[in-house]
């Protein structure tokens, strides 16, 4: 499956919209962009995933670019519970992904 | 919907030792995948199977490493013999087909000393 590419960290402030993008260049026409987020020890907890369309459900909304190259995960209104490591993926081989830290 | 079952939580060995990992599928979920997470080399992807049969174990680090599914609700991981650079947390995880999400169980912390 394709290469993602992502930043290692990020922070954002409580109450803000946390974006985290990802860069997946190599994607193939039929493969999803799925995200995942990891909560310490954890086994990873799936978030959202879409293909050419925009997408959101009651955790967060992802916009995948018009040529599917990146996309951008977006916590409309993050909370301290959000910090945790976040991965997107194509398929099934996970990345570094981000670790992100919400600051109150 | 009890999630992907994984025992035990936490497995404490000595190296050299046989070690076997378990894991139980969502029911009706097809697909099974073994991951294996470390400090060093993150999430890594050993093997998964596809309707009780291996598809990719390109991931699998060596002979030592084996992996079975009997049936659609339950595979094991053996380590035989076990080795410190084993330690690390194995991560099981199902999915209805092979292009659904994952769903991940809770891990077993493997420590070999």
């Amino acid at each position: 499956d394709a290469k993602t590419t992502q930043p290692t960290s990020m922070d954002c402030a409580e109450g803000r919209a946390a974006n985290l993008p990802c860069n997946h260049s190599t994607i193939s026409g039929n493969e999803y962009v799925y995200w995942y987020r990891q909560i310490h020890s954890q086994g990873p907890q799936y978030i959202i995933h879409g293909l050419k369309n925009n997408e959101t459900n009651e955790m967060a909304s992802l916009i995948i670019t018009e040529d599917r190259k990146s996309s951008t995960l977006i916590l409309p209104h993050a909370t301290l519970r959000d910090t945790a490591v976040y991965y997107c993926i194509a398929l099934k081989s996970f990345g570094t992904g981000t670790r992100l830290t919400i600051i109150p | 919907d009890a999630g992907v079952i994984q025992s035990p939580r936490h497995e404490v060995t000595e190296m050299g030792q046989e070690v076997t990992l378990r894991c139980k599928p969502i029911s009706g979920h097809n697909s099974l995948f073994w991951y294996r997470q470390t400090m060093m080399r993150g999430l890594e992807l050993l093997i998964y199977f596809n309707n009780n049969v291996p598809i990719d174990d390109s991931g699998m680090p060596e002979d030592r490493f084996s992996a079975k599914m009997p049936n659609a609700s339950f595979s094991t991981l053996k380590i035989q013999p076990s080795e410190p650079r084993d330690s690390a947390v194995y991560f099981c995880a199902s999915r209805v087909t092979l292009s659904s999400p994952l769903h991940f169980g809770n891990g077993t912390r493997l420590t070999v000393t």
